[in-house]
């Protein structure tokens, strides 16, 4: 069965620090991989999405991700974090056949210390 | 554009009483529609998805039930409430095959007291 592991419930980084949150995916098959971040009692809103074209995903608000398939892994970076960037991160897998579901990770809460 | 429209945006309801959380999709044709909850500290919960009027997967067993009467309405529902149903639900939509992205409503919190 496919999976979703979101390594850290909560990462703490420094204003203009790198931000780095990590995501691993076990599947048989390629994978459609997605990041979305939920600000406080909003609802979730997609940060980028990998579909089999570059392995190297740009997104909003100055987020990136990068698919390696010998890793399975697709973590979420952004160069220097801003205050704004405190949020939830989701990472969550769409593998077809899996009948319209996304398989989500546990998510990963940012802190930004100023 | 498409646009998700969830409500109500907050309820706090006490125990054994029903619910209704009501979801509606514009813009598009034919959508897929989900509700997740998060309970407090917990990630995404798939709760019932559908891919049609009146075609209703569970995911979970629960006192909850969902209902599609029209294409692009979504509507969650309970006769009674537990205290364990406290959370924030969330109704998505998507179209077309797997790996195209879910759009999420602003979420419903609800209390139950």
């Amino acid at each position: 069965a496919q999976s979703v592991t979101q390594l850290g419930s909560h990462v703490s980084v420094s204003e203009g620090a790198l931000v780095l949150l990590r995501c691993n995916y076990s599947s048989s098959v390629p994978p459609y991989l997605f990041w979305y971040v939920q600000y406080p009692n909003q609802g979730l809103q997609l940060l980028l999405k990998y579909t089999s074209a570059a392995t190297l995903v740009k997104g909003i608000n100055g987020f990136e991700a990068e698919f390696k398939k010998s890793e399975t892994s697709f973590h979420l970076t952004k160069p220097s974090a801003h205050m704004s960037d405190a949020a939830e991160y989701f990472c969550a897998v769409s593998v077809t056949g899996s009948n319209y579901q996304l398989i989500w990770g546990a998510g990963t809460k940012l802190i930004i210390k100023p | 554009s498409q646009t998700i429209h969830q409500w109500p945006a907050t309820l706090v309801q006490p125990v054994g009483s029903p619910l209704s959380l009501e979801c509606t999709v514009e813009g598009t044709s034919n959508p897929n529609l989900y509700w997740y909850r998060q309970a407090a500290g917990r990630g995404l919960q798939l709760l019932f998805y559908s891919v049609g009027i009146g075609q209703i997967s569970s995911e979970v067993p629960q006192n909850l039930s969902a209902s599609r009467p029209q294409d692009r309405q979504f509507i969650l529902s309970s006769k009674k409430l537990l205290l364990s149903d406290s959370g924030f639900y969330l109704c998505a939509w998507s179209v077309g095959v797997p790996g195209n992205t879910i759009y999420f409503g602003e979420g419903s919190w609800l209390t139950v007291v």
